[in-house]
């Protein structure tokens, strides 16, 4: 158990619908990152915060938005959903930023656009 | 966008056998770290090598880099069936990459299979 927990773990949706993936770090940890996890596309890094502030942008979609709140839980809300964009939904923590800090990583939501 | 690249994408061997794997990437790099990922489940650190370290080892794990080839390899010794899992290389690189300056570029992976 990595200490990172997201909710929900499955989620299915049509076509069109929006939805939002929650995600609490590790205790002490102020860094939170998403990650998409698609068979094409492999682990694509989406946006990280810290301390409640966007530090990096990657390959995330306009579609898509996250934040970080006072508490340092985060949320990614997916809009306009395609079924592309069906894929495996990664949170992960760390105490730092700069990427000299190792991530830990929640279980994942998988999501399903019908 | 991929940074690294692993090599094989599949490895099959046995119990007690060692398992060699290895990543490739394209830019200069902070650090490399090793992740391991059981059958759509969370990602696990195994082990994080600066751009300055040469080899690093964690119990049955072994881990070189060489900077020059830009390359690491990743070795379990003495395999399990635990060990069964996917591999993943992760690259910090030194220079704003694809808007991920700082930040885990991953390889698609080594696919272990340990027979008991």
């Amino acid at each position: 158990d990595s200490g990172v927990t997201q909710t929900p773990k499955h989620l299915i949706t049509a076509t069109g619908q929006r939805v939002t993936l929650r995600c609490s770090p590790r205790s002490g940890d102020l860094s939170v990152y998403w990650y998409q996890q698609s068979l094409d596309q492999g682990l694509q890094f989406l946006i990280q915060y810290y301390n409640g502030e966007e530090r990096a942008k990657g390959n995330i979609l306009e579609r898509f938005s996250a934040q970080q709140f006072p508490d340092l839980h985060s949320e990614l809300n997916l809009s306009s959903l395609e079924l592309g964009d069906s894929a495996l939904y990664f949170c992960a923590s760390s105490v730092g930023t700069g990427g000299g800090f190792e991530q830990y990583f929640g279980p994942g939501t998988r999501l399903t656009v019908t | 966008s991929q940074q690294g690249e692993e090599d094989p994408q599949a490895l099959s061997i046995q119990e007690g056998e060692n398992a060699t794997m290895n990543c490739s990437y394209k830019t200069s790099i902070n650090n490399l770290q090793w992740y391991r990922q059981n059958s759509g489940r969370g990602l696990v650190h195994l082990i994080l090598i600066r751009s300055n370290e040469r080899e690093k080892h964690s119990g049955r794990l072994r881990v070189t880099l060489d900077t020059s080839k830009k390359s690491s390899s990743l070795l379990i010794t003495a395999s399990r069936a635990a060990d069964t899992a996917s591999y993943f290389c992760a690259t910090v690189p030194a220079v704003n990459y694809g808007g991920s300056q700082g930040n885990l570029i991953f390889g698609k992976g080594t696919k272990l299979s340990v027979k008991p």
